[in-house]
């Protein structure tokens, strides 16, 4: 069956747009996720979404950032005011439930460059 | 605080070659932890996953090992081969009932001919 999909692939923007990355998550999985891994370093959590529930935003690291989800589908998360900090990979993952002993699918993520 | 660290940073070895990757973690209260390979360029793909009474798990050439009182966990590969080259990332879920989860930095192997 089909996997986690992102769109775009790759995005270069210049410093001070917006940007908008898309996360199309396994169907009928209730969790997704998203994170930010840069260069050599580790993944970092953004935002959580469970099913109806209120997302968690405790990752995000600033009020630039903010994501949405539409019922158990897509995912978009947007990034004002772009600066070059924000250069990563975004990685999205599904999950079927919420419980922690389901494994994440990862997305191939979008890597952001901002000139 | 909840915390993972992995060593080494990175590890060069020789095709056919063993090789092992350590995990340290703080966190708690613990619920199951589990070994990803991520390819370059690609998500993290899951290895193994080990609760807590567990302290082995296989998968092909890959073991992993768990012991929960010293809170450590290891990835051991065995007859390395080219495509084993990768980031391999340690991640702990807490057991809230929620979702956290905390990853590790990752070790970066690099297999060569």
């Amino acid at each position: 069956g089909a996997g986690v999909s992102q769109s775009p692939s790759n995005k270069v923007t210049e410093k001070g747009k917006d940007v908008e990355l898309r996360c199309d998550p396994i169907s009928g999985h209730t969790a997704l996720y998203w994170y930010r891994q840069r260069l050599g370093q580790g993944l970092e959590f953004l935002i959580y979404f469970q099913g109806n529930s209120a997302p968690d935003k405790s990752g995000l690291p600033s009020d630039r950032f903010s994501a949405e989800r539409t019922g158990e589908s897509v995912s978009t998360l947007t990034i004002q005011r772009t600066q070059q900090e924000d250069s990563a990979v975004y990685l999205c993952a599904s999950r079927l439930a919420g419980g922690a002993s389901y494994e994440q699918y990862f997305g191939p993520g979008t890597r952001l460059t901002v000139t | 605080k909840n915390q993972v660290e992995q060593s080494p940073q990175s590890l060069i070895i020789l095709e056919g070659k063993n090789c092992t990757l350590q995990c340290n973690y703080t966190v708690s209260p613990f619920s199951n932890l589990r070994w990803y390979k991520q390819d370059t360029g690609r998500g993290p793909v899951s290895l193994t996953i080990m609760t807590f009474s567990e302290n082995t798990k296989s998968n092909g050439r890959y073991t992993a090992t768990l012991d929960a009182d010293t809170k450590q966990s290891s990835l051991h590969i065995t007859a390395s081969q080219l495509s084993d080259s990768a980031s391999y990332i340690c991640v702990v879920s807490v057991n809230t009932g929620g979702f956290k989860t905390i990853f590790g930095a990752g070790t970066r192997l690099f297999v060569k001919a």
